[in-house]
């Protein structure tokens, strides 16, 4: 069974500075998707970045890019320019795409609340 | 514009009573999910669904059932077996190119 294991509970980062999340994933499978979803405190989860696992080219989302290493199974998220409303929970997430496991469920990291500091 | 609705957005449910979570989406998507979220457990798989009338349990099911009567409609019931049900409950829907949509959860608090 895939895992997914966010080690940080908690973060905190200066207004207009860089902050990186931590994510690590186990699988066995080659092909599956990864993703990093916001949580703000209205709870309503929103899409920050998503990954293919056969794409080597890291995604980019405007301040949001993520440092994928497959043979790590490490995935983290790194903010750029960090901005008051930046502050959330963050939640990594793992989906397989490969045939009969691709049933489109998520597997969810335990979460990392970011604080922004003013 | 296209969505999903889950309601209601709070609900209080005594001990031994069944109450049932709304969820409606117009996304036309095939999949369905319920998700329970507890502080520091992050999001947990409670039933999906991939077709009408077709239901999985997922890794938490136990004290819930699910029915799938609508391509739009995926109602969760938590039973009175379900023993801790205080919790938020996301509900989600997905069409496989796009990606997940995520409804705007209801708080369960057992009163």
């Amino acid at each position: 069974a895939q895992t997914v294991t966010q080690s940080q509970p908690e973060m905190s980062v200066q207004e207009a500075e860089t902050v990186t999340l931590s994510c690590t994933y186990d699988t066995s499978e080659s092909d599956y998707y990864l993703f990093w979803y916001k949580q703000p405190p209205s709870r309503q989860m929103i899409l920050v970045i998503r990954q293919e696992a056969y794409k080597q080219q890291n995604a980019t989302e405007n301040r949001f890019s993520v440092n994928f290493q497959k043979a790590a199974k490490s995935f983290s998220l790194k903010i750029s320019d960090s901005q008051l409303g930046d502050a959330a929970m963050y939640f990594c997430a793992y989906r397989s795409a490969m045939g009969s496991s691709n049933t489109g469920k998520l597997i969810f990291g335990q979460g990392t609340t970011l604080q922004v500091k003013p | 514009d296209g969505g999903i609705t889950q309601s209601p957005k709070y609900l209080f449910r005594k001990e031994g009573q069944n109450v049932t979570l709304s969820c409606e989406q117009n996304l036309n998507h095939d999949a369905m999910y319920w998700y329970r979220q507890d502080p520091g457990q992050g999001l947990r798989l409670i039933y999906y669904s991939q077709i009408v009338n077709d239901f999985q349990k997922g890794d938490i099911a136990e004290g819930y059932s699910v029915s799938r009567e609508k391509k739009e409609s995926f109602p969760l019931t938590v039973t009175s077996a379900q023993k801790n049900p205080t919790a938020f409950y996301l509900c989600a829907s997905s069409d496989r190119r796009r990606g997940y949509t995520f409804g705007s959860g209801t708080r369960l608090t057992v009163v």
